[in-house]
């Protein structure tokens, strides 16, 4: 079984650029999770979809939106990028709530 | 709200010896997972233990246990036998058990090296 995919691995972007980071979950997994992992602010829980609704969100300001799509696929969306939002951003799929979470290996985006 | 802390920010160990992480949570939950997470210089998450905060026993998994004491809120990790491949950043986390909240809570981090 294929797991988590995310792409890019690797993203450069300038200050006021917007930026869409892709997330594959493993085959039968409906919930899709995104965190991002700084070294000052450690992983925080940006959002969740499961079935293409946004189920639950952390506190992150509305530069940051996602969505998911009919297959499960999951897209974040970061617009008006600022140097701080230069991170690790990982995702996450599972079956449903309470059930273990599966990691990609992460995208790290590079803000200058 | 759930809060995880991590007080051990580094932690070295010998090949084959045994070593615990520590991690105290605080949430307002009645039911909750606790878990352990590896994620080694690749980067990669990987679970390596859950425990269901309703269940008594502690959680096993091969070469990992939990020392699990609901009343006091820790959740400590013992690895036995270390090898070299254990080296990684090792996170506790929690999450509430219930329809909608898929969420995870991290700790800090406590970064483990395991020397020849």
């Amino acid at each position: 079984k294929a797991g988590v995919t995310q792409t890019p691995r690797y993203l450069i972007k300038t200050r006021g650029q917007q930026v869409t980071l892709s997330c594959s979950p493993i085959s039968g997994h409906r919930s899709v999770s995104w965190y991002q992992q700084t070294p000052g602010q450690g992983l925080q829980f940006l959002f969740e979809y499961f079935s293409e609704t946004q189920r639950n969100k952390g506190n992150f300001p509305g530069r940051f939106s996602g969505r998911q799509f009919s297959n499960s696929r999951s897209e974040m969306n970061v617009s008006t990028l600022e140097l701080g939002d230069s991170a690790l951003y990982l995702c996450a799929s599972s079956f449903d709530w309470s059930n273990e979470q599966y990691f990609g290996p992460g995208t790290r985006l590079t803000v200058t | 709200a759930q809060t995880v802390t991590q007080s051990q920010p580094e932690m070295s160990v010998q090949e084959a010896e045994t070593v615990t992480l520590s991690c105290t949570y605080d949430t307002s939950e009645n039911n909750y997972y606790l878990f352990w997470y590896k994620q080694p210089p690749s980067r990669q998450m990987i679970l390596v233990i859950r425990q269901e905060a309703y269940k008594q026993q502690n959680a096993t998994e091969n070469r990992f246990s939990v020392n699990f004491q609901k009343a006091a809120k820790s959740f400590s990790l013992k690895i036995s036998d270390s090898q070299l491949g254990d080296t990684a950043m090792y996170f506790c986390a929690s999450a509430a058990i219930q329809t909608g909240a898929n969420n995870l809570f991290f700790g800090t981090g406590t970064r483990l090296t395991v020397i020849p």
